[in-house]
């Protein structure tokens, strides 16, 4: 199984401020035949089910906003948010797609300093 | 609106038995992966198991092999999970999630708002 570990558990921003959450996974996630690395990000709020804003470790899903932004290849990836705003308050979790079976990260908690 | 709503959750005593649904609307069921994550209280999501489009090939979590068995019927475009033989560490709650697999996207795309299951005495 392919293990992911984030970094770090959790997070203190102030609003405004850049957040940056890091995602190792225990083998590369980056397919040759495509060049593309099987890598999401979701955002879960209490009380909801996780959601998909990143795919293909820097698409953004539609609807997400252009503050949220991920970048990495191979087995380092990062989910950076360049202007922490309060609805952001949340935990992430990092996915691998690459093979079964899924995996996600232990998630990182995201607070407002 | 495209829509995964899923039922059938609850408490149940160790070493029973649940099954889930999950009904799918407004989008083409049949067309894909459906998997079933779960969630403990406090954790972090976990694959427990996915089904083909067309229901002829199924995976499982090796902590749930033997035990739970995916099924679909895509002309009622539900998702089934049964689950027998439960236990404490099955405790969470239980999303529907389809995965996209395209040229262009890739993922988790569209989760349901899960069912809780219990399991205690």
């Amino acid at each position: 199984d392919i293990v992911m570990t984030q970094s770090p558990d959790s997070l203190a921003v102030s609003l405004g401020e850049r957040a940056t959450i890091n995602c190792k996974s225990s083998q590369s996630l980056l397919y040759s035949s495509n060049n593309k690395n099987y890598l999401a990000w979701f955002q879960q709020k209490p009380g909801q089910p996780p959601k998909l804003l990143i795919y293909w470790a820097s698409t953004r899903e539609s609807g997400v906003p252009d503050r949220f932004s991920g970048s990495g290849s191979g087995t380092d990836f990062t989910l950076t948010i360049s202007s922490l705003q309060a609805e952001d308050v949340a935990v992430y979790y990092c996915q691998q797609y690459y093979s079964i079976p899924r995996t996600f990260g232990q998630g990182t908690r995201l607070e407002i300093k | 609106e495209v829509h995964l709503a899923e039922s059938g959750g609850g408490l149940v005593q160790p070493g029973g038995s649940l099954r889930l649904s999950c009904a799918a609307s407004t989008f083409s069921f049949s067309s894909y992966w459906m998997y079933w994550v779960r969630q403990a209280p406090g954790r972090g999501p976990e694959w427990v198991s996915r089904v083909d489009s067309d229901g002829g090939r199924t995976d499982y979590a090796d902590s749930v092999k033997g035990r739970f068995t995916i099924s679909r019927d895509n002309v009622k475009n539900t998702l089934y999970l049964q689950m027998n033989s439960l236990s404490a560490e099955d405790t969470a709650v239980y999303y529907c999630v389809r995965e996209m697999t395209s040229l262009t996207k890739f993922g988790f795309d569209l989760w349901g708002q899960g069912t809780p299951v219990t399991v205690s005495s």
